[in-house]
């Protein structure tokens, strides 16, 4: 079955540092996505992706945070300057469709950020 | 965006089938309720969705109320491994806005 896949698992990162969380979505999706949980708490939308451009976005979403599509396979999450309260799970998802019914969401196995 | 209300949590007995309600009295004609689950701190897995008529997979049925006010996700014979968050949710355009959920506990 297809799968969604993230690299590293786990990364640990001193405060102020800038870290990337990988993600290679199944090749034949068209959107992307990422979400985030800390410790104990829901899943929180961060950010959709398709056609090159950011769809929509939510509040955490600021400026310290940007998503790329490099070369046609991998699809990016950078913090710029990580903060203590980015310690999180980040996950990544893809759908073949997108707007009102997207289908199933792919979800990967998580990237794992713990700042320092 | 239409919000959804699931108990927080609830038991089950292996074998047996387990009924997770949702109520969601906000949703518009043109939203999808999706079901997806949680297994510890896994990605999240999607379950099943519907608009209107009741559906079934090899995971689960969905029967969605006419008025389209609540729904019912069953899994008909819950398994240990069926112990996760469930969360109910209604699509509103790109994201799938995750609540607290139900944490369901299926017990031998």
């Amino acid at each position: 079955e297809p799968e969604v896949t993230q690299t590293p698992s786990h990364q640990v990162t001193q405060m102020g540092q800038e870290v990337i969380l990988r993600c290679v979505p199944i090749s034949n999706h068209l959107y992307f996505y990422w979400y985030r949980q800390i410790l104990g708490q829901k899943v929180e939308f961060l950010v959709s992706f398709y056609n090159n451009e950011i769809s929509e976005k939510s509040e955490i979403f600021d400026d310290q945070f940007s998503v790329e599509r490099p070369d046609g396979s991998n699809f990016t999450l950078k913090i710029r300057s990580t903060k203590l309260e980015d310690s999180a799970m980040y996950f990544c998802a893809s759908s073949e469709f997108g707007r009102s019914n997207t289908g199933e969401l792919f979800f990967g196995e998580g990237s794992r950020l713990t700042v320092l | 965006d239409a919000k959804t209300t699931q108990p927080p949590s609830m038991d089950c007995a292996e074998g047996r089938a387990a009924n997770l309600p949702c109520n969601h009295s906000t949703i518009s004609g043109n939203e999808y309720v999706y079901w997806y689950r949680q297994i510890h701190s896994q990605g999240p897995q999607y379950i099943i969705h519907g608009l209107k008529n009741n559906e079934t997979n090899e995971m689960a049925s969905l029967i969605i109320t006419e008025d389209r006010k609540s729904s019912t996700l069953i899994l008909p014979h819950a398994t240990l491994r069926d112990t996760a968050v469930y969360y109910c949710i209604v699509l509103n355009d790109y994201k799938l806005s995750f609540g607290a959920g139900t944490t369901v506990t299926v017990r031998a």
